[in-house]
């Protein structure tokens, strides 16, 4: 049991390229999200998803877009990465809300836009 | 928008001494939870309050949630070395709506001396 797993764990891109992250969860959860934690500024939703299929814009979305074809897995895309993206990239999931259970997060993805 | 203010952001102490982490909010919500983060990990969970009033214990961590459900504090007792980390206060909403998010605190950098 993995648990959430996240690829890769380190990588540095120029401006303008573009990259997907992938998050990979074995739990059945039914609930996913995507946050970036930036120093001084704990952790930042970007993107969630409520089920397979289902994408929402959490409270920073720009710049980034969100795939969810499977349950386990829950993707993060840049397009056209900006330095202004460099951050810690952390993934979580949980189950279908109650509001005591526990969001269970990755080892986090580290990128450098240079 | 939902904001939870943590202080202090960084505690550096001698190991054996007390301390406490503050989470507040001007918005109510209707759990509060408490992550500890180390290097190049996620989160993980130690506890999460609901009832307004509530102590939780954890061993030498003694979690409090207002009585108004606004505010939160982390209380270690006889600091050592290993409670050295990050510690995030997130606190959760009510409603069919809110899909499990958290809103997350800046965040505690705890360092304790040996």
């Amino acid at each position: 049991n993995a648990g959430v797993t996240q690829t890769p764990k380190f990588r540095v891109l120029k401006t303008g390229q573009s990259m997907t992250l992938l998050c990979a969860q074995d739990m059945n959860h039914e609930y996913m999200y995507w946050y970036r934690q930036d120093p001084g500024m704990g952790l930042r939703l970007i993107h969630y998803s409520v089920g397979e299929g289902t994408t929402a814009k959490g409270e920073v979305p720009d710049g980034y877009n969100v795939s969810r074809l499977k349950k386990q897995n829950f993707l993060l895309g840049l397009e056209s990465a900006a330095p202004s993206q460099t951050s810690v990239y952390f993934c979580a999931s949980r189950v279908k809300p109650r509001d005591i259970y526990e969001q269970y997060f990755g080892p986090g993805t580290r990128l450098t836009v240079t | 928008t939902q904001l939870l203010e943590q202080s202090p952001q960084f505690l550096s102490i001698q190991e054996g001494e007390n301390l406490t982490v503050y989470c507040n909010s001007s918005s109510v919500f209707s759990s509060l939870q408490w992550y500890r983060q180390e290097p190049g990990e996620g989160p993980v969970l130690l506890v999460t309050v609901v009832t307004g009033g509530e102590v939780k214990k954890l061993k030498r961590l003694t979690f409090q949630f207002g009585d108004a459900r606004k505010d939160s504090s982390l209380h270690i007792t006889a600091a050592q070395p290993g409670d050295t980390g990050l510690y995030l206060c997130a606190g959760a909403s009510a409603g069919g709506t809110s899909y499990g998010k958290l809103t997350f605190g800046q965040g505690t950098i705890l360092t304790v001396h040996p």
